[in-house]
């Protein structure tokens, strides 16, 4: 059974400061989701990485692939208030013969002055 | 605008009463699938249907079912609700490699 672990699950962050959040997936795929979500709202795509050393930046995101590890992560450079939401890691997986898209728990991020 | 539509987006139900949740996409997307979002755990996979026609169980699927009716529509059927399903409902749909579509969600509340 496919499990996603995220960690840490909350973040509390002053602005201009670096962290980094940790997705570990428990079987193997070569396609891993990292998405954001803002209070009440759906999920906005972020990343979709899908090959071992994949990296893709976009802004103060940067998020890595490494699937022989089994671990993705989400690393946030300068952080500034409009980046507090919560984000999830999902791995596309195939189970009974279909793909699934299985979440971890989510990270809440605060980021505060 | 193309995408996964939702309805409806907000529900009140009392315990006992019936209801369905209505997804549909406009992208040709083979796979619909049926999540739920708790506090604290992220989105649960209820039900989802590879090609239209088929339904499998996901994670969490007590309690619920669903139709897939025709290739654009997937529907989750809750026949007695409880206070445990309260709760927000994602659909989504993909196809394969091409990534993942999600509704704007139905937050439903059993009291």
């Amino acid at each position: 059974e496919l499990k996603v672990e995220q960690n840490p699950l909350f973040l509390s962050m002053q602005e201009g400061k670096n962290y980094t959040i940790y997705c570990n997936y428990s079987t193997t795929s070569d396609r891993l989701y990292w998405y954001r979500q803002d209070p009440g709202k759906s999920l906005e795509s972020l990343f979709v990485l899908l090959s071992n050393g994949a990296v893709k930046q976009e802004g103060r995101l940067m998020a890595s692939l490494d699937t022989k590890a089994r671990l993705s992560t989400l690393h946030i450079t300068a952080a500034v208030h409009d980046l507090s939401a919560t984000y999830f890691c999902a791995v596309d997986g195939l189970s009974g013969g279909y793909n699934k898209l299985i979440f971890g728990a989510g990270t809440r991020l605060a980021v505060h002055p | 605008n193309a995408g996964v539509t939702q309805t409806p987006k907000f529900q009140v139900l009392k315990t006992g009463q019936s209801m369905t949740l209505q997804c549909a996409q406009d992208m040709n997307h083979n796979s619909m699938y049926w999540y739920r979002q708790d506090p604290g755990m992220g989105l649960r996979l209820i039900y989802y249907s590879a090609s239209e026609g088929t339904t499998d169980k996901g994670e969490v699927p007590n309690g619920y079912n669903v139709s897939r009716l025709n290739k654009r529509e997937f529907s989750l059927r809750l026949e007695s609700a409880a206070p445990s399903q309260t709760s927000v409902y994602f659909c989504a749909s993909s196809d394969t490699g091409l990534g993942y579509t999600f509704g704007s969600g139905t937050r439903l509340t059993v009291v």
